[in-house]
């Protein structure tokens, strides 16, 4: 079993809708969560990151962690056509001298159709 | 301000040939790594470096080499190219390897290498 799961989909929504992203991990020990978009033919870009569990609201995205089931949501609302991108979720937990190495799940390929 | 740049953006190449992925970045970043991304595997980390001369193996190292002489310079070199070696491979760098001002560990990513090996 890997340490992050993420449905790879895709996920066809149409516009306007309401996108829940979702992961789920096995470490307990993660800190930091983050979620990071990648469109087409390019690197991966942060989208937002939380500490801790809650939620975390910018703009239309909303980054929720439930640490207690294991499980991080990255919500979209009235979602657009520019939203099209795969999503990775990463996680990390401080290993030997400090560092923080980010474990990332597979992505879950979105796409808003018009 | 560049950030993070890869080159070459595309390369073919034969079995048993070797060559050199060049990264650097422009940001005085102090941890710097790289990543293969295949279908369906997601990102897995290859190697990373916490500061010149400091480099580390990740989850997938067999095949590659790296060194880290200056903070700018991060390169990723194939030994003896193989046909699983195919992939799209990204470079990415964050000013801190601990919990910096935006979080901990936030990466760049460069735009990727994109190799085939036949």
């Amino acid at each position: 079993q890997k340490e992050v799961e993420q449905d790879p989909g895709p996920l066809s929504v149409p516009e306007g809708a309401i996108v829940s992203l979702n992961c789920t991990y096995s470490n307990s020990a993660f800190q930091y969560f983050m979620w990071y978009r990648q469109y087409s033919r390019k690197g991966p870009e942060l989208l937002m990151y939380t500490y801790s569990s809650g939620n975390k609201e910018d703009g239309r995205f909303t980054a929720q962690v439930d640490k207690s089931s294991k499980y991080i949501s990255l919500f979209i609302r009235d979602s657009q056509p520019s939203d099209s991108a795969t999503y990775l979720c990463a996680m990390s937990v401080p290993r030997a001298g400090g560092s923080y190495i980010p474990t990332f799940g597979r992505g879950t390929s979105l796409i808003v159709h018009p | 301000n560049a950030g993070v740049t890869q080159t070459p953006k595309f390369q073919v190449l034969k079995t048993g040939q070797s060559m050199t992925l060049q990264c650097a970045q422009d940001m005085n970043h102090e941890y710097m790594s790289w990543y293969r991304q295949d279908p369906g595997m997601g990102l897995r980390l290859i190697h990373y470096s916490v500061g010149a001369g400091i480099t580390d193996q990740g989850e997938v190292p067999n095949g590659y080499n790296v060194s880290r002489s200056t903070t700018e310079d991060f390169p990723l070199r194939l030994l003896s190219a193989a046909p699983s070696q195919t992939s799209v491979y990204f470079c990415a760098s964050s000013y801190s390897w601990g919990v910096g001002p935006s979080g901990a560990n936030v990466l760049t990513f460069g735009a990727g290498s994109r190799l085939t090996v036949l």
